[in-house]
């Protein structure tokens, strides 16, 4: 079976820094993909990662630990436009499939 | 700049009404996946295409869902008969198969069946 985790709700202050994480257990990997969804739009695609460790990307971040089933996506400097939900989702081995996690919703307050 | 589209983008019918959903996805790409979204369920998979052949619907109701792609510039999910249940945004992606590619989202058809 394939299971994803992550924080349905999360809020933080403008500048800060936040953490989402996600933990998956799923019956093949592929690589991990975080996505970001503003409201009433479509995902759109912020990180990859299928080996262990940190790929940073301006002030988004993601880390990934293949033996912990774990993930974290690190957003600093946060901004009001930084109010979206994110998905993590799981790549199945051997297909292109894509299982999402139900989306952690981000409220940034000034 | 390269994307995929989706028509229609709102679509409100009556239960048991056909609904047709047509997606074109980015030129090259050999991927094509439908997704539904609800509140409850997030982004479930529906259907899934690679070089056109149908790989996976597992994830799709048959007795009424149907998804097909006639060429490589169309992919179109059907719904027959519709039921309020199937109230969702549903959204079309496409990619390249394998490596660090992602998938990218079209804007998706909002179904409201009443």
């Amino acid at each position: 079976g394939q299971n994803i985790d992550q924080p349905t709700e999360m809020t933080a202050t403008e500048g800060a820094i936040v953490q989402i994480n996600c933990t998956y257990q799923t019956s093949g990997f592929n690589g991990l993909f975080w996505y970001q969804q503003h409201a009433g739009e479509a995902p759109t695609f912020l990180s990859y990662n299928v080996l262990d460790g940190l790929e940073e990307k301006g002030r988004f971040s993601s880390f990934l630990s293949r033996s912990k089933g774990y993930s974290y996506l690190l957003l600093k400097e946060l901004q009001m436009k930084d109010s979206a939900s994110y998905l993590c989702a799981v790549r199945d081995y051997g297909t292109d499939k894509l299982i999402f996690g139900t989306g952690t919703r981000l409220q940034v307050f000034p | 700049d390269a994307r995929v589209t989706q028509t229609p983008r709102h679509k409100v019918t009556e239960m048991g009404q056909e609904v047709t959903m047509r997606c074109q996805p980015i030129l090259g790409h050999n991927t094509v996946f439908w997704y539904r979204q609800t509140m409850m369920q997030g982004l479930e998979l529906l259907a899934y295409f690679r070089n056109r052949a149908p790989l996976d619907d597992s994830g799709m109701p048959k007795d009424r869902f149907s998804a097909e792609m006639p060429d490589a510039t169309l992919a179109t999910l059907k719904i027959q008969p519709s039921e309020p249940r199937d109230s969702a945004v549903y959204f079309c992606a496409s990619g390249f198969s394998g490596g660090a590619d992602e998938q990218y989202f079209g804007p998706g058809t909002r179904l409201t069946v009443t």
